[in-house]
Order: structure tokens, then C-alpha cells, then sequence
């Protein structure tokens, strides 16, 4: 399994401008996590879902942030208009529930820059 | 409300020196207990789940032990390729939250 798939790798942007992220998640995983990693703060819960429906959303910062999941296997982080304090990695992790025991399993993540 | 500490924040050890990580927890109701590792510019890697008070689970030169209040990653002759950030994060019964630990970075000297 190729496991958790993101795009693109490193982002550099202008604030003001929009930014997508992508994810593939591993197939046959029911459950998706957007995450945000910084120093100060470390890994944030963004937006959760589970079979391709927003669960919860409580940790998007703000209304500049939107998640979506068109289908089982992709998902997109948009932040429109970006800021620099955006700045930071952000991950993609899927699980799946077995026997109701559940593991995540994180992509490579998207190191954003926003100048 | 639910959290995780981890201890310490920084660790150097020598080649071959032995040492233990630290995860304390306060949960309502432990689901599961999880480690990942991190390098540099990568993704968390999962590591191991515990589930219950006592477990104990190894992976090389990794063991990972579980008590009703803290979890440790006993790490054994360690090597230089074992530096890395390790995170510690529980979830608690009926939710599908992780709560990640701020981590502890080792760093491991040849």
C-alpha cells in the first residue's frame, strides 16, 4: 500500500492568495483527520471525517479554512485568503475501524509558507 | 479535560545507553494509547497501541509499557538511527480524538 498520499509537498505563497491541499488517503480507510503542526501549538485536530462526511469541524481556525471530501479517496484543504501565520505542516491521516480498535496513519504532510 | 505530557522534552544519549520516555495522561476512560515517531520534515510513523493497564508491547529495540497513569518507551541500546521526535497521544472511550503530547526529541550520539 502506497499509504497516505499528500500534495503538494512544500507550498510558498503571498498572503492574500488561495491555497489547496491535497490528500489520498490509504484505500479501504473510513476515517479522515486534517492536522496542523507547529511548534508552539504541536499537532492541532483541524476537521475530522468518517465515510466522506464532516463529523466535526471545531479546530478549523476560522472561516478562511474549508475542508472537503468529494469521495472516498480524496479530500482538500483550502485556506482562502491565506495569511503568514498559516505558516506551518499540515497533515492528512486516515484510519479505519476494526473490531473497534482504530489506528491513524499520517501522510508526509504540506509544509506551507506564507509570506 | 483531557491531556497528555510528555517527558522529557529533549533527550541525548550515547550509543548504546539505555533510557526511558515518559507519557503521562489524565482521560476520561482510556481507548488507546499510542506512539508514533517523527523525523525530520516526515510524517508521524505509528509505533505501537496499548489498551489496557499492564500491556506491554516490542519492536526491535523499542517496549512500550502502559500503567492506568503514564505510558513509557523504553528505548535499549539505541543507535544513532533511532534519533527521532517521539509522540505520545491517547483517545478516550467513545470519541475518535486523538490528543497528541508536545513530543521528545532524542537525539542519540555515536
Amino acid at each position: 500500500d502506497a499509504g497516505v498520499i499528500q500534495s503538494p509537498r512544500h507550498e510558498v505563497t503571498e498572503m492574500g492568495q488561495e491555497v489547496t491541499l491535497r490528500c489520498k488517503p490509504i484505500s479501504g480507510h473510513n476515517s479522515l483527520f486534517w492536522y496542523r503542526q507547529t511548534m508552539m501549538r504541536g499537532l492541532e485536530l483541524l476537521i475530522y471525517f468518517n465515510n466522506n462526511v464532516p463529523i466535526d469541524d471545531s479546530g478549523m481556525p476560522e472561516d478562511r479554512f474549508s475542508a472537503k471530501m468529494p469521495n472516498a479517496s480524496f479530500s482538500t484543504l483550502k485556506i482562502q485568503p491565506s495569511e503568514p501565520r498559516d505558516s506551518a505542516v499540515y497533515f492528512c491521516a486516515s484510519s479505519s475501524v476494526t473490531g473497534g480498535l482504530e489506528t491513524q496513519y499520517f501522510g508526509p504532510g504540506t509544509r506551507l509558507l506564507v509570506l | 479535560e483531557d491531556q497528555v505530557t510528555q517527558s522529557p522534552e529533549a533527550l541525548r544519549l550515547q550509543e548504546g545507553e539505555s533510557s526511558s520516555l515518559n507519557c503521562s495522561y489524565t482521560v476520561s476512560g482510556l481507548r488507546g494509547l499510542f506512539w508514533y515517531r517523527q523525523d525530520p520534515g516526515k510524517g508521524p510513523e505509528f509505533l505501537f497501541t496499548l489498551y489496557s493497564a499492564g500491556e506491554e508491547k516490542e519492536k526491535e529495540r523499542l517496549k512500550a509499557t502502559l500503567t492506568k497513569k503514564e505510558s513509557f518507551l523504553h528505548i535499549t541500546a539505541p543507535k544513532p538511527e533511532d534519533s527521532a521526535t517521539y509522540l505520545c497521544a491517547v483517545q478516550a472511550g467513545g470519541t475518535y480524538k486523538y490528543i497528541f503530547g508536545t513530543g521528545t526529541r532524542l537525539k542519540v550520539l555515536a
